[in-house]
């Protein structure tokens, strides 16, 4: 089966510095990966759709500038939350469209992200 | 390991029918169950939250309710619309990973 990878598990990191999360289609190509957070006991919220070799789009809310998306080859995408502060602290889940045409979403394991 | 699985897989109803669809997870230490709306090439849309504390939660047209002690949850559609067709995922939250459930593809016959 199609398998999402994300690194890292979890990350710790001070307020102010920067930190990267991959995420890694496996075993097939994602021309389409999604973003999505989820704050203690509140629903998983889509952030942003990254297509390959394009701009990634944003939800309303969203600050781009702040959570940069790279989408540079069909099996990875990143995620930069820049300049981390503690209410950015969540869990960062990634998901990643198969290019088979049914649309189906392969969800990674998630990235705990912890700001202090 | 938790397992999620969704029944039907598919189904297809003519408009203004009520629908229910069923969800069933085999570890009842959870956080929390969500469902979601999926459309076509678009990320997931998050429909209802239930705390596992909780027994239903109610948004509109959308009734869910939660029996964890079974391991089951069914989301309620009232009065469907052809607007609903989509695929709805439930997952279930163990505070350290998400599991999904393989999907109910629905579409309203207008």
């Amino acid at each position: 089966g199609a398998v999402v990878s994300q690194h890292p598990s979890w990350v710790i990191c001070k307020s102010g510095t920067s930190v990267k999360i991959e995420c890694r289609s496996l075993d097939f190509q994602a021309t389409t990966m999604f973003w999505y957070r989820q704050f203690p006991k509140q629903s998983l919220m889509l952030m942003a759709t990254s297509n390959e070799g394009s701009k990634a789009t944003y939800e309303q809310g969203v600050e781009k500038d702040k959570f940069l998306i790279n989408h540079a080859s069909l099996t990875l995408s990143t995620l930069t939350v820049t300049s981390a502060h503690p209410e950015d602290s969540s869990f960062y889940i990634c998901s990643a469209e198969g290019t088979s045409g049914s649309y189906e979403q392969y969800f990674g394991p998630g990235t705990r992200l912890t700001v202090t | 390991k938790q397992e999620v699985t969704q029944i039907p897989a598919a189904l297809s109803v003519p408009e203004g029918e009520n629908l229910v669809l069923n969800c069933s997870f085999t570890d009842s230490a959870i956080y929390n169950l969500q469902w979601f709306r999926q459309d076509p090439g678009k990320g997931l849309t998050s429909l209802l939250l239930i705390q596992s504390s909780q027994r239903e939660q109610t948004s509109g047209r959308l009734n869910a309710s939660l029996d964890k002690s079974s391991g089951r949850s069914t989301l309620y559609i009232a009065a469907s619309q052809p607007g609903d067709s989509a695929t709805y995922l439930c997952a279930v939250d163990t505070g350290n990973q998400f599991y999904f459930g393989t999907g109910t593809s629905l579409t309203v016959i207008p």
